[in-house]
Protein backbone atom coordinates (compact mmCIF):
# COMPACT_ATOMS: atom_id res chain seq x y z
CA UNK A 1 0.00 0.00 0.00
CA UNK A 2 1.31 3.46 -1.17
CA UNK A 3 1.40 5.87 2.29
CA UNK A 4 1.31 8.95 0.38
CA UNK A 5 0.39 9.21 -3.68
CA UNK A 6 0.55 11.87 -5.78
CA UNK A 7 -0.97 12.26 -9.35
CA UNK A 8 -0.18 12.68 -11.85
CA UNK A 9 3.77 11.62 -12.02
CA UNK A 10 4.92 13.18 -15.01
CA UNK A 11 2.65 17.01 -15.98
CA UNK A 12 3.89 18.67 -19.22
CA UNK A 13 1.99 21.68 -19.78
CA UNK A 14 2.09 25.15 -22.05
CA UNK A 15 2.54 28.13 -20.60
CA UNK A 16 -0.47 30.62 -19.40
CA UNK A 17 -2.31 26.71 -18.63
CA UNK A 18 -4.02 25.92 -15.13
CA UNK A 19 -3.44 22.57 -13.85
CA UNK A 20 -3.42 20.45 -10.57
CA UNK A 21 -2.08 18.03 -8.49
CA UNK A 22 -3.74 15.26 -6.38
CA UNK A 23 -2.26 14.09 -2.73
CA UNK A 24 -3.49 11.48 -1.38
CA UNK A 25 -2.16 9.80 2.10
CA UNK A 26 -3.66 6.44 4.18
CA UNK A 27 -1.15 7.15 7.28
CA UNK A 28 -3.99 8.39 9.34
CA UNK A 29 -1.59 11.33 9.74
CA UNK A 30 -3.35 15.53 10.70
CA UNK A 31 -0.82 17.51 9.00
CA UNK A 32 0.22 17.31 4.87
CA UNK A 33 2.88 19.66 3.20
CA UNK A 34 3.51 20.34 -0.42
CA UNK A 35 7.30 21.27 -1.31
CA UNK A 36 8.94 22.34 -4.31
CA UNK A 37 12.19 21.21 -5.58
CA UNK A 38 14.09 23.04 -8.27
CA UNK A 39 16.31 22.03 -10.77
CA UNK A 40 19.48 22.19 -8.15
CA UNK A 41 17.52 19.73 -6.29
CA UNK A 42 16.82 22.72 -3.10
CA UNK A 43 13.87 21.82 -1.18
CA UNK A 44 11.58 24.50 0.18
CA UNK A 45 8.41 24.40 1.89
CA UNK A 46 5.10 26.08 0.14
CA UNK A 47 2.29 25.23 2.03
CA UNK A 48 1.49 23.46 5.26
CA UNK A 49 -2.21 22.31 6.44
CA UNK A 50 -3.05 20.86 9.97
CA UNK A 51 -6.48 19.27 10.05
CA UNK A 52 -7.87 20.79 6.91
CA UNK A 53 -6.24 24.24 8.24
CA UNK A 54 -4.01 26.30 6.33
CA UNK A 55 -0.46 26.88 8.85
CA UNK A 56 1.68 27.60 6.98
CA UNK A 57 1.83 29.45 3.12
CA UNK A 58 5.46 30.47 2.43
CA UNK A 59 6.17 33.30 0.17
CA UNK A 60 4.95 31.57 -3.24
CA UNK A 61 2.58 33.81 -6.17
CA UNK A 62 -1.21 33.76 -5.45
CA UNK A 63 -1.54 31.42 -8.62
CA UNK A 64 -0.57 28.60 -6.65
CA UNK A 65 -3.35 27.92 -4.45
CA UNK A 66 -4.05 24.27 -1.96
CA UNK A 67 -6.63 23.25 -0.61
CA UNK A 68 -7.61 20.63 1.48
CA UNK A 69 -11.28 18.93 1.18
CA UNK A 70 -10.80 16.56 4.02
CA UNK A 71 -7.52 15.67 6.35
CA UNK A 72 -6.57 12.57 3.82
CA UNK A 73 -5.81 14.83 0.82
CA UNK A 74 -4.58 17.67 -0.17
CA UNK A 75 -4.46 19.44 -3.20
CA UNK A 76 -2.69 21.55 -5.49
CA UNK A 77 -3.82 24.30 -8.10
CA UNK A 78 -1.60 26.55 -10.28
CA UNK A 79 -3.12 29.04 -12.75
CA UNK A 80 -1.38 30.78 -15.52
CA UNK A 81 1.53 28.72 -15.34
CA UNK A 82 5.03 29.64 -16.11
CA UNK A 83 8.78 28.77 -17.41
CA UNK A 84 9.93 29.21 -14.19
CA UNK A 85 6.55 26.63 -12.55
CA UNK A 86 9.06 23.76 -13.55
CA UNK A 87 10.31 21.29 -10.83
CA UNK A 88 9.57 18.66 -8.73
CA UNK A 89 6.44 19.13 -6.41
CA UNK A 90 6.72 16.64 -3.27
CA UNK A 91 3.45 15.72 -0.88
CA UNK A 92 4.02 14.77 2.39
CA UNK A 93 2.58 13.65 5.35
CA UNK A 94 2.98 13.97 9.25
CA UNK A 95 1.05 12.92 12.36
CA UNK A 96 1.23 16.26 13.49
CA UNK A 97 1.29 16.05 17.49
CA UNK A 98 5.13 16.86 18.31
CA UNK A 99 4.06 20.64 17.85
CA UNK A 100 5.99 20.40 14.15
CA UNK A 101 9.19 18.16 15.35
CA UNK A 102 7.97 14.75 13.88
CA UNK A 103 9.07 12.68 10.93
CA UNK A 104 7.71 13.78 7.48
CA UNK A 105 6.96 11.12 5.08
CA UNK A 106 7.07 11.95 1.37
CA UNK A 107 5.16 11.00 -1.70
CA UNK A 108 6.98 10.17 -5.03
CA UNK A 109 6.74 13.75 -6.70
CA UNK A 110 5.19 15.15 -8.92
CA UNK A 111 7.45 16.40 -12.04
CA UNK A 112 6.46 19.51 -14.11
CA UNK A 113 7.28 20.63 -17.10
CA UNK A 114 6.12 23.88 -18.52
CA UNK A 115 6.71 24.57 -22.26
CA UNK B 1 15.50 31.62 11.31
CA UNK B 2 16.59 28.44 10.86
CA UNK B 3 19.17 26.82 8.26
CA UNK B 4 20.81 23.97 7.36
CA UNK B 5 24.33 23.80 5.41
CA UNK B 6 25.73 21.10 3.85
CA UNK B 7 29.63 20.65 2.20
CA UNK B 8 29.05 20.93 -1.70
CA UNK B 9 29.26 17.52 -3.59
CA UNK B 10 29.16 15.52 -5.65
CA UNK B 11 30.97 13.00 -3.68
CA UNK B 12 32.84 10.30 -5.42
CA UNK B 13 33.78 7.21 -3.82
CA UNK B 14 35.24 4.00 -4.45
CA UNK B 15 33.13 0.89 -3.17
CA UNK B 16 33.99 -0.22 0.83
CA UNK B 17 35.21 3.37 1.57
CA UNK B 18 34.30 5.59 4.56
CA UNK B 19 31.78 8.05 3.84
CA UNK B 20 30.84 11.48 5.87
CA UNK B 21 28.96 14.00 4.62
CA UNK B 22 28.73 16.91 7.06
CA UNK B 23 26.06 18.91 8.15
CA UNK B 24 25.57 21.87 10.67
CA UNK B 25 22.50 23.74 11.54
CA UNK B 26 21.05 26.72 13.11
CA UNK B 27 17.55 26.90 14.92
CA UNK B 28 15.88 29.11 17.30
CA UNK B 29 14.34 26.18 19.46
CA UNK B 30 15.19 22.79 19.44
CA UNK B 31 14.62 20.81 16.53
CA UNK B 32 14.53 17.08 15.54
CA UNK B 33 16.81 16.48 12.76
CA UNK B 34 16.65 14.00 9.74
CA UNK B 35 18.33 12.75 6.91
CA UNK B 36 16.49 12.10 3.97
CA UNK B 37 18.04 10.07 0.78
CA UNK B 38 16.59 10.69 -2.70
CA UNK B 39 17.62 7.64 -5.52
CA UNK B 40 17.45 8.89 -8.84
CA UNK B 41 14.10 9.68 -10.49
CA UNK B 42 12.34 8.39 -7.06
CA UNK B 43 10.85 10.71 -3.85
CA UNK B 44 12.35 11.01 -0.43
CA UNK B 45 12.99 8.32 1.78
CA UNK B 46 13.82 9.01 5.58
CA UNK B 47 16.96 7.59 6.31
CA UNK B 48 17.44 8.40 10.08
CA UNK B 49 16.31 10.81 12.45
CA UNK B 50 17.40 11.86 16.24
CA UNK B 51 15.36 14.21 18.66
CA UNK B 52 17.33 15.29 21.09
CA UNK B 53 21.33 16.01 21.99
CA UNK B 54 23.41 13.03 21.80
CA UNK B 55 21.12 10.90 20.21
CA UNK B 56 22.09 8.64 17.45
CA UNK B 57 20.06 7.88 14.26
CA UNK B 58 21.05 4.86 12.85
CA UNK B 59 19.56 2.29 9.37
CA UNK B 60 20.78 0.47 6.62
CA UNK B 61 24.89 0.72 8.19
CA UNK B 62 24.45 4.64 8.04
CA UNK B 63 24.66 6.73 11.41
CA UNK B 64 24.45 10.61 12.71
CA UNK B 65 24.85 11.66 16.30
CA UNK B 66 22.82 14.75 17.30
CA UNK B 67 25.51 17.27 18.41
CA UNK B 68 23.80 20.38 20.39
CA UNK B 69 27.59 21.97 21.53
CA UNK B 70 28.72 21.59 17.81
CA UNK B 71 25.27 21.93 16.06
CA UNK B 72 25.86 19.44 14.04
CA UNK B 73 24.59 16.12 12.75
CA UNK B 74 26.90 14.20 10.24
CA UNK B 75 26.44 11.08 8.17
CA UNK B 76 28.76 8.68 8.47
CA UNK B 77 28.66 4.86 6.71
CA UNK B 78 31.61 2.32 6.94
CA UNK B 79 31.95 1.08 3.90
CA UNK B 80 29.70 2.41 0.83
CA UNK B 81 28.27 0.29 -2.00
CA UNK B 82 27.13 1.49 -5.62
CA UNK B 83 23.64 1.00 -4.83
CA UNK B 84 24.28 3.99 -1.94
CA UNK B 85 24.72 6.17 -5.08
CA UNK B 86 21.97 8.90 -4.00
CA UNK B 87 21.05 12.65 -2.87
CA UNK B 88 21.48 13.48 0.72
CA UNK B 89 19.57 15.86 2.72
CA UNK B 90 20.32 16.72 5.95
CA UNK B 91 16.60 18.52 7.51
CA UNK B 92 15.49 20.27 10.53
CA UNK B 93 11.83 20.36 11.88
CA UNK B 94 11.87 22.88 14.44
CA UNK B 95 9.30 23.38 17.41
CA UNK B 96 6.75 24.94 16.94
CA UNK B 97 7.27 25.39 12.96
CA UNK B 98 5.14 22.49 10.59
CA UNK B 99 7.69 22.44 7.94
CA UNK B 100 11.20 21.00 7.41
CA UNK B 101 14.24 23.09 6.27
CA UNK B 102 16.41 21.29 4.06
CA UNK B 103 20.60 21.91 3.57
CA UNK B 104 20.70 22.02 -0.24
CA UNK B 105 21.82 18.26 -0.65
CA UNK B 106 24.96 16.51 -1.32
CA UNK B 107 25.21 13.77 -4.36
CA UNK B 108 27.01 10.84 -3.78
CA UNK B 109 28.67 8.64 -6.57
CA UNK B 110 30.13 5.11 -5.40
CA UNK B 111 32.36 3.63 -7.91
CA UNK B 112 32.84 -0.13 -8.70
Amino acid sequence: DTAVSQTPKYLVTQMGNDKSIKCEQNLGHDTMYWYKQDSKKFLKIMFSYNNKELIINETVPNRFSPKSPDKAHLNLHINSLELGDSAVYFCASSQGNTGGRETQYFGPGTRLLVL
Amino acid sequence: GDSVTQMEGPVTLSEEAFLTINCTYTATGYPSLFWYVQYPGEGLQLLLKATKADDKGSNKGFEATYRKETTSFHLEKGSVQVSDSAVYFCALSDTGRRALTFGSGTRLQVQP
